[in-house]
């Protein structure tokens, strides 16, 4: 099956800090790709979407100042994390969408981010 | 509203029992697809099945079965024989036709208990 992948898989820093984590699918294309966010206990929030070539797609409440989204290629979307504050510790997920037959989405392993 | 509403928080279960997760779903599209994923304390999801409107047709994968009833709109998954290793949360989502974002279930926390 198509893999994807991120990195790094965790990632601890200092408040203010800002953080780049990447998401790569490794044997296909991906036009668009997903940015999710999991709080523990919680289920996957939909913080944006991402397709190459354009700007990003933010769901209502997420800030696209903080949250920066880039999608330079057909491979690789970054979601970097501005000025970070503990707040922001959580487990991001990405996706690539490989099909838009089945709508079928290939999730990533997560990064851990912790925000001291 | 909640489009995808898994009302079972946490289950605990003896291993060996069979369970089944609940997995309700709302949407006006007439195609649209669902899956289940299991997220296991590494927390990355695994995919399990996905099943497309058209087909009603109740899948068997070894231990794992699913129940997809248009007419409840409902897509039960069920474990028979459960083990340790079947620990995890388990959500359910939904994809329309008209759009591709996924809309995940609150999630069910497995628990086996050997």
């Amino acid at each position: 099956g198509a893999v994807v992948s991120q990195h790094p898989s965790r990632v601890i820093c200092k408040s203010g800090t800002s953080v780049k984590i990447e998401c790569r699918s490794l044997d296909f294309q991906a036009t668009t790709m997903f940015w999710y966010r999991q709080f523990p206990k919680q289920s996957l929030m939909l913080m944006a979407t991402s397709n190459e070539g354009s700007k990003a797609t933010y769901e209502q409440g997420v800030e696209k100042d903080k949250f920066l989204i880039n999608h330079a290629s057909l491979t690789l979307s970054t979601l970097t994390v501005t000025s970070a504050h503990p707040e922001d510790s959580s487990f991001y997920i990405c996706s690539a969408l490989i099909t838009r037959l089945y709508n079928e989405q290939f999730f990533g392993p997560g990064t851990r981010l912790t925000v001291l | 509203a909640q489009k995808v509403t898994q009302a079972q928080t946490e289950i605990s279960v003896v291993e060996k029992e069979d369970v089944t997760l609940d997995c309700v779903y709302e949407t006006r599209d007439t195609t649209y697809y669902l899956f289940w994923y299991k997220q296991p304390p590494s927390g990355e999801l695994v995919f399990l099945i996905r099943r497309n409107s058209f087909d009603e047709q109740n899948e068997i994968s070894g231990r794992y079965s699913w129940n997809f009833q248009k007419s409840t709109s409902s897509f039960n998954f069920t474990i028979t024989a459960s083990q340790v290793v079947d620990s995890a949360v388990y959500f359910c989502a939904l994809s329309e036709d008209t759009g591709n974002q996924f809309y995940f279930g609150t999630g069910t926390s497995l628990t086996v208990i050997p």
